[in-house]
């Protein structure tokens, strides 16, 4: 029982360069979201999905495309990674307003 | 503008003893609230929730209060274990909602 997977668990980008996080989940939920952890501002959303095909913004989505064409997955892009968006990313999910489900977090550095 | 709010970074407690964290919340919309823990290099795990129809649940070790007045909400760990050491955040949504808004983190030690 997977749960939620994330990939890849580390990575290390350059300013500028692109890349996609996927977020894979087995347990059938309706809804999936991105958050951004940094120190002293906790889980952050990025951007949500209520469902396959349908996305939205979080609190911080500038610099973040996300696609949710299998009910399944849920992806996040950087088109052009910035310093600024040296974090760890998690994903969850959730089916309706209960406790989420978490990955186990892709640490990213952009230098 | 942080509408819930974990005031204490961190929190050491004796092995034995009563932890007690405590989240602010400012959105008076928000109708339900959950307590996650994290260990470093996992993702969080939920841990206990509430509804704002209630003031108090409670699970094994693990009791949350909820004082809608205040809009606080506290959690108690009873007795606190060395395992117990993590980093704990509130949460809190609205019913009918998609986005639940997390707290900053307490960053919670077990002393043995």
């Amino acid at each position: 029982n997977a749960g939620v997977t994330q990939t890849p668990k580390f990575r290390v980008l350059k300013t500028g360069q692109s890349m996609t996080l996927l977020c894979a989940q087995d347990m059938n939920h309706e809804y999936m979201y991105w958050y951004r952890q940094d120190p002293g501002m906790g889980l952050r959303l990025i951007h949500y999905s209520v469902g396959e095909g349908t996305t939205a913004k979080g609190e911080v989505p500038d610099g973040y495309n996300v696609s949710r064409l299998k009910k399944q997955n849920f992806l996040l892009g950087l088109e052009s990674a910035a310093p600024s968006q040296t974090s760890v990313y998690f994903c969850a999910s959730t089916q309706g307003n209960t406790e989420a489900f978490f990955g186990q977090g892709t640490r990213l550095t952009v230098v | 503008d942080q509408q819930v709010k974990q005031n204490s970074p961190s929190l050491s407690v004796q092995e034995g003893r009563i932890s007690i964290l405590n989240c602010d919340y400012t959105n008076s919309m928000f109708d339900y609230f959950l307590w996650y823990k994290k260990y470093p290099a996992e993702g969080p795990t939920f841990l206990i929730s509430i509804s704002s129809i209630k003031d108090k649940n409670e699970d094994g070790r693990f009791t949350v209060f909820l004082n809608k007045s205040a809009k606080h909400l506290s959690l108690h760990i009873v007795p606190s274990q060395p395992g117990d050491s993590a980093v704990y955040f509130c949460a809190a949504s609205v019913a009918g909602g998609f986005k639940t808004i997390f707290g900053a983190g307490t960053r919670l030690f077990v002393k043995a």
